[in-house]
Order: structure tokens, then sequence, then C-alpha cells
């Protein structure tokens, strides 16, 4: 079955650039999702499409996705940014999420 | 503005079927390019996709659910439904119902409820 590689943590200072990665086989061929999940809530979508953002979410979140990589890259993070954050993608008929990425602002 | 809650039991006992309902409100579950989805959570772990189904009431399952889940329609109430049966401890996760909308070029799960905690436990 596909498999979608996160890093557990990843830490950063409020204001500085949070980069996630997201590996999978021939990930680059697909299109890549991410979801933030802050504790104790549901999923939000925060790019699809690989570098697409949904109305309302700001533009410090922005995506790629080339080779067997996908990234998540937030800019000037916030300290509102903490949180868990998950890569999806699909793979023959099924719907893949990521191992998680816990991003913690120091 | 659409939006989706779950709702049904939130202890099951083992070998039991889970039954879960969504119900959508701002918007029709008949509209084309929406699929509705089932996704499953275990404490402490990550998202899991269970199935799907369309309007038009095809579904496509998680292969390593697929023996155990049924999800179905209720366009009159608006609502979708999964049913998992033979449940273990294994199954005990929050359970989110969430809508994947179809761009033509792609799809994303874009927006899904609250979650509902379902514990399978004699």
């Amino acid at each position: 079955s596909y498999e979608l590689t996160q890093p557990p943590s990843v830490s950063v200072s409020p204001g500085q650039t949070a980069s996630i990665t997201c590996s999978g086989d021939e990930l680059g061929d697909k299109f890549a999702s991410w979801f933030q999940q802050r504790l104790g809530q549901s999923p939000v979508l925060v790019i699809y499409q690989d570098t697409k953002r949904p109305s309302g979410i700001p533009e410090r979140f922005s995506g790629s996705n080339s080779g067997n990589t996908a990234t998540l890259t937030i800019s000037g993070t916030q300290a509102m940014d903490e949180a868990d954050y998950y890569c999806q993608a699909w793979d023959s008929s099924t719907y893949v999420f990521g191992t998680g990425t816990k991003v913690t602002v120091l | 503005q659409v939006q989706l809650q779950e709702s049904g039991p939130g202890l099951v006992k083992p070998s039991q079927t889970l039954s879960l309902t969504c119900s959508v409100s701002g918007g029709s579950i008949s509209s084309g390019s929406s699929y509705w989805s089932w996704i499953r959570q275990p404490a402490r772990k990550g998202l899991e996709w269970i199935g799907h189904i369309y309007s038009s009431g095809s579904t496509n399952y998680n292969p390593s659910l697929k023996s155990r889940v049924t999800i179905s329609l209720d366009t009159s109430k608006n609502q979708f439904s999964l049913k998992l049966s033979s449940v273990t401890a294994a199954d005990t996760a929050v359970y989110y119902c969430a809508r994947r909308r179809d761009y033509g070029d792609g799809d994303a799960f874009d927006i899904w409820g609250q979650g509902t905690m379902v514990t399978v436990s004699s």
C-alpha cells in the first residue's frame, strides 16, 4: 500500500519559516493536500492541488510538490500556527494521509 | 456555507456494528462535484480514510476496511451514514465526516465535521 512519510516534529521561532516535508513514491505525479489540526479540533484544509490555498487561509501558507517530496511552507510563523499538519494524496483509488508533523512555535 | 455534523452512539460493544450519521446543512447532498466521506483518527494517531459515496449512490471504500464498511445516502434527510461491522478495540477512534470536492482537475477534503468519538468496549 502507498505510504506518505513526514518528520514527527518541526520547531520554529515566531516570525521564521517552517518547512514540512511529505515523502512518497513518485508523489510529484500526484496532487498533494495539506491539513492543519489544532489540539482537539477537526482538520482544516490549508493547501490543495499542491499549491492552491482555500479561501480564508493566510498567504503565509504555501505548497510545492516535485519528485518524491511535497513541502508545506509557513512563512512568518505565528503562535496560532502551532498544530499537527498532515499531507494527503490519492493512490490506486485510496486516499492516503501522511504520518503527521507536530509544529511547535518556540 | 455547507456544514457537517456527525451523530451516533459513543460506545459500541465488540463484534457489533458501529453506526454513524452525518447531517449536511447549508447545501444539498445531491449536488454534483461532491463526494461524502468518512475518515477516522485513533487517539494520538493519524488520519485514515474509510470511504465515500457520491450523490448517484456509487461508493468507494478503503481496501483495508472494505469487507466491513457500508456507506449510504438519504437524500430526503440530507444525510449520509456509515456502518462498520464486527468492530474491535482497534476501531476505537474519532470519526469525521467530510466533503471531498471535485474541482475537475483534482479534488480536496474541504469541509469537515467536528468529529464524534466512538469507543469499542464491553
